[in-house]
């Protein structure tokens, strides 16, 4: 079965500070990871995927993640919070050794970028 | 060109109605996902449907609850004789072919509230 833990529910980072929030997986098969971004009353905003190839995948407004298979870790990094990246974070998987055909995903991380 | 779309964006209830949830998807994308997200938790999958494919099922939480898809065009989710626990924001999305590398884009939800 696949799974995804997100073991902070709050990441509190001063504008200007780099900020990065942290996402394990577990799959029997390669793993297709994804982040979301969801603000207040609105729906999930793709940020950003690993398929395959470079462990650095960069994606929208500066996001960044970087895939380490021996720790099957997805960690979500900007070199520079926002005010405006306040949201919530999703970290999601796809097992590629399975059959499903849905995403699975964490339980979101809440990202609180302060002055 | 235009994203997923669902309606009504609010739904409030009273124990033991049916309610009929619509969605959208993005012109020519055969997948599309139902997902259900409780206050403070993640996404969990409801139900997928792929092209002329036997839906994917596996999500559903009771048979109370299913689903339609005509063509490669709008779903509709029905909730019948909707219990308080039924609460949550419904969330659809959908991706081009279903592949395991694809991203789902998703609607902006369908918050339901069951008094």
């Amino acid at each position: 079965a696949q799974s995804v833990a997100q073991p902070e529910d709050q990441v509190n980072v001063a504008e200007g500070n780099p900020l990065t929030v942290k996402c394990t997986y577990s799959v029997s098969g390669n793993p297709y990871l994804f982040w979301y971004v969801q603000y207040p009353n609105r729906g999930l905003q793709f940020l950003l995927k690993y398929i395959t190839g470079d462990n650095l995948v960069k994606g929208s407004y500066g996001f960044e993640a970087e895939f380490n298979k021996s720790q099957t870790s997805f960690h979500l990094k900007k070199p520079s919070a926002l005010v405006s990246d306040s949201a919530l974070y999703f970290c999601a998987v796809r097992d590629g050794g399975g059959t499903a055909s849905k995403l699975t995903f964490g339980t979101g991380t809440r990202l609180q970028v302060t002055l | 060109g235009a994203g997923v779309s669902q309606s009504p964006s609010n739904k409030v209830t009273e124990k033991g109605k049916d309610v009929e949830l619509r969605c959208d998807p993005i012109s020519g994308h055969t997948a599309l996902y139902w997902y259900r997200q409780r206050l403070g938790q993640g996404l969990e999958f409801l139900i997928y449907f792929q092209g002329n494919s036997a839906p994917d099922k596996s999500g559903l939480p009771s048979d109370r609850f299913s689903a339609e898809r005509t063509g490669e065009s709008v779903s509709t989710l029905t909730i019948q004789r909707t219990q308080q626990e039924d609460s949550a924001v419904y969330l659809c999305a959908s991706s081009l072919f279903g592949g395991y590398q694809e991203t789902q884009y998703f609607g902006p939800g369908t918050r339901l509230l069951v008094l």
